[in-house]
């Protein structure tokens, strides 16, 4: 059974630049869900998708930050015009339905010059 | 809205010995769920235990085990005979299908995680 993947592991981009992120969760959870940890400190919720309709956004998700996931499939998370406050560790889980468990990807860690 | 406190920031300990990590929630959901997840330094983060707050029985996984109380929003989470492969961060989190935002969301709100050295 494969779990959630994502890519790239890591990114460093200068600032201004656009970066896009990829998550495939585990086939068939239909529930996925973006956060964003800084160092030191505990996963924050970014936004979810329930198949293929994103449900909810962050205050946390300026309209820098994008998030897709057609077909209820993979989901990807771009940010426009990186600033060096984007710079963290980007996670995603996914979970078969609502009351499920997440379960997490090994994240992709973003840097911005 | 939900809230989860791990007032430890780092517990070291020796090898074999007993500890128990710290976890106080605030929710306004009667229904709610909460976890535990460990952070080793790879940065995955790795599920380890769940619970259900109609369920308060406590029980025993391994070198796991967890304390549930209501009473005391309390979910303290003990590993038994530590080994240095413990070693990580870990995470307590509160999923809650939010009836601030439509009740349907079940997003997890972490704590701050507390850093647990075993050394041999």
């Amino acid at each position: 059974d494969t779990g959630v993947s994502q890519n790239p592991r890591h990114k460093i981009t200068k600032r201004g630049q656009n970066v896009t992120f990829r998550c495939d969760p585990i086939s068939e959870h239909n529930r996925l869900y973006w956060y964003r940890q800084t160092l030191g400190q505990g996963p924050e919720f970014l936004t979810y998708f329930q198949n293929e309709a994103q449900l909810e956004k962050s205050r946390l998700l300026s309209d820098r930050f994008s998030a897709e996931r057609p077909k209820g499939s993979f989901s990807t998370l771009e940010i426009q015009r990186t600033e060096q406050g984007d710079s963290a560790m980007y996670l995603c889980a996914s979970s078969l339905t609502r009351r499920e468990t997440q379960y997490f990807g090994p994240g992709t860690r973003l840097l911005v010059l | 809205a939900q809230k989860v406190t791990q007032a430890q920031t780092e517990i070291s300990v020796v090898e074999k010995e007993d500890v128990t990590l710290d976890c106080v929630y605030e929710t306004r959901d009667t229904t709610y769920y909460l976890f535990w997840y460990k952070q080793p330094p790879s940065g995955e983060l790795v599920f380890l235990i769940r619970r259900n707050s109609f369920d308060e029985q406590n029980e025993i996984s391994g070198r796991y085990s967890w304390n549930f109380q209501k009473s005391t929003s309390s979910f303290n989470f003990t590993i038994t005979a530590s080994q240095v492969v413990d070693s990580a961060v870990y995470f307590c989190a509160l999923s809650e299908a939010g009836v601030d935002s439509g009740g349907s969301n079940y997003k997890l709100t972490f704590g701050k995680g507390t850093l647990l050295t075993v050394n041999p």
